[in-house]
């Protein structure tokens, strides 16, 4: 399967602790965004980077979200001190030209 | 703040219907893509347009992009079981980020 993959698929974890997600994309994307959607929403975006670099971030993206894409392929989005607000369901994508195509989602559940 | 209307928010049909689902906004996108997502799921790709007036045929599904870009349809023939799930339009804007609409809830029923 040469699709986006995310993991894990499912996270639950209590308020406060910190929670790290993993996005592999396509391989010959150099584009890659995490958006988050909740119950009843489409997708909103968080973030984005070409390559390693991360050019742009949504006010959504507060200072206790942080993403990294180090070689330019994976990347990571890791949420501290969690809380309630913050589940959702977090989706990855990689891009080429105008289309971005999904990975199939981590569902958090902060209790 | 770029924005995306989609209507109907819900839509309840019997198989073999015919339905038209409409995203409309007041901005316009360099392009416009279509996703059907499950529950539970990530959004599957259906269809990217980019041009105005352009449409496009994927076997029962026919989508068209507005002259100025601004709005869009899907027109699904004949609907069945398996078309059921959640219908998003995403425009595309700067660094090619998308703005998505809420979505149509589809269920048809046999």
């Amino acid at each position: 399967d040469t699709g986006v993959s995310q993991n894990p698929r499912h996270k639950i974890t209590k308020r406060g602790q910190n929670v790290t997600f993993r996005c592999d994309p396509i391989s010959e994307h150099n584009r890659l965004y995490w958006y988050r959607q909740t119950l009843g929403q489409g997708p909103e975006f968080l973030t984005y980077f070409q390559n390693e670099a991360q050019l742009e971030k949504s006010r959504l993206l507060s200072d206790r979200f942080s993403a990294e894409r180090p070689k330019g392929s994976f990347s990571t989005l890791e949420i501290q001190r969690t809380e309630q607000g913050d589940s959702a369901m977090y989706l990855c994508a990689s891009a080429y030209a105008d289309t971005q195509y999904f990975g199939p989602g981590t569902r958090l559940t902060v209790l | 703040t770029q924005l995306l209307e989609q209507s109907p928010q819900f839509l309840s049909i019997q198989e073999g219907e015919n339905l038209t689902v409409y995203c409309n906004s007041s901005s316009v996108f360099s392009s416009l893509q279509w996703y059907r997502q499950e529950p539970g799921e990530g959004p599957v790709l259906l269809v990217t347009v980019v041009t105005g007036g352009e449409v496009k045929k994927l076997k029962r599904l026919t989508f068209q992009f507005g002259d100025a870009r601004k709005d869009s349809s899907l027109h699904i023939t004949a609907a069945q079981p398996g078309d059921t799930g959640l219908y998003l339009c995403a425009g595309g804007g700067s660094n090619y980020k998308l703005t998505f609409g809420k979505g149509t809830l589809l269920t048809v029923n046999p």
